[in-house]
């Protein structure tokens, strides 16, 4: 049983304009909210977090928004670059927790 | 800035072969984590260490061992690698704590068993 799921496989969207992956968990005792960013033939890198006491948290041109009574998440980057183009992972782990658990991952297109 | 580094970026065996992963990490973390990444599925933890000789079996163990002799290494051992543990292979290495502390990721090892 998924925990965390993101259900679209894939997104293309058009330089400069905005991308939104989203992200619905089920686990009820996750505490904290990761994005992670992953190249080809690289290791995934942290890209932006959410404690569950917040409901936004912005980084630049990234912004990850946590609706604790959805149980849903979302990264929005705006504007979108074709350097974005990479594999995106919401990943959760509970209160006191060291361990993440990850979701399939969304493949983001940025066409220019 | 930290670096975990793996032993191979590429591998092919055979099936049958026991198959030796190597993961170091040089920022003194206690905690190191086995992924695998398959399509459709994102990554799922195979074993996980809190310390020297300490393991932890994560969501997929089967078909797994692990071994961490020293602080900045964790291996992962296939002891009969088979056609469904063809995949991509990532390490990790965290500080331990009260709290979630960011993983950070080695460039992973692909994979191929024939």
């Amino acid at each position: 049983d998924q925990q965390v799921k993101q259900n679209s496989p894939s997104l293309s969207v058009q330089e400069g304009r905005i991308s939104i992956l989203n992200c619905d968990y089920t686990n009820s005792m996750f505490d904290y909210f990761l994005w992670y960013k992953k190249y080809p033939a690289e290791g995934p890198t942290f890209l932006i977090s959410i404690s569950s006491i917040k409901d936004k948290n912005e980084d630049g041109r990234f912004t990850v928004f946590l609706n604790k009574s959805a149980k849903h998440l979302s990264l929005h980057i705006v504007p979108s670059q074709p350097g974005d183009s990479a594999v995106y992972f919401c990943a959760a782990s509970p209160l006191y927790g060291n361990k993440l658990v990850f979701g399939a991952g969304t493949i983001l297109r940025v066409k220019s | 800035d930290v670096k975990v580094t793996q032993s191979s970026r590429y591998l092919v065996k055979r099936t049958g072969e026991k198959v030796f992963l190597e993961c170091v990490q040089d920022m003194d973390h206690e905690n190191m984590f086995w992924y695998r990444q398959d399509p459709g599925l994102g990554l799922r933890l195979i074993y996980f260490s809190y310390d020297v000789k300490m393991k932890e079996k994560g969501d997929i163990p089967e078909g797994y061992s692990v071994s961490r002799e020293k602080k900045e290494r964790f291996s992962l051992i296939l002891e009969s690698a088979s056609t469904n543990q063809t995949s991509m292979y990532l390490c990790a290495s965290s500080f331990a704590g009260d709290t979630y502390n960011e993983q950070f990721f080695g460039p992973g090892t692909r994979l191929t068993v024939l």
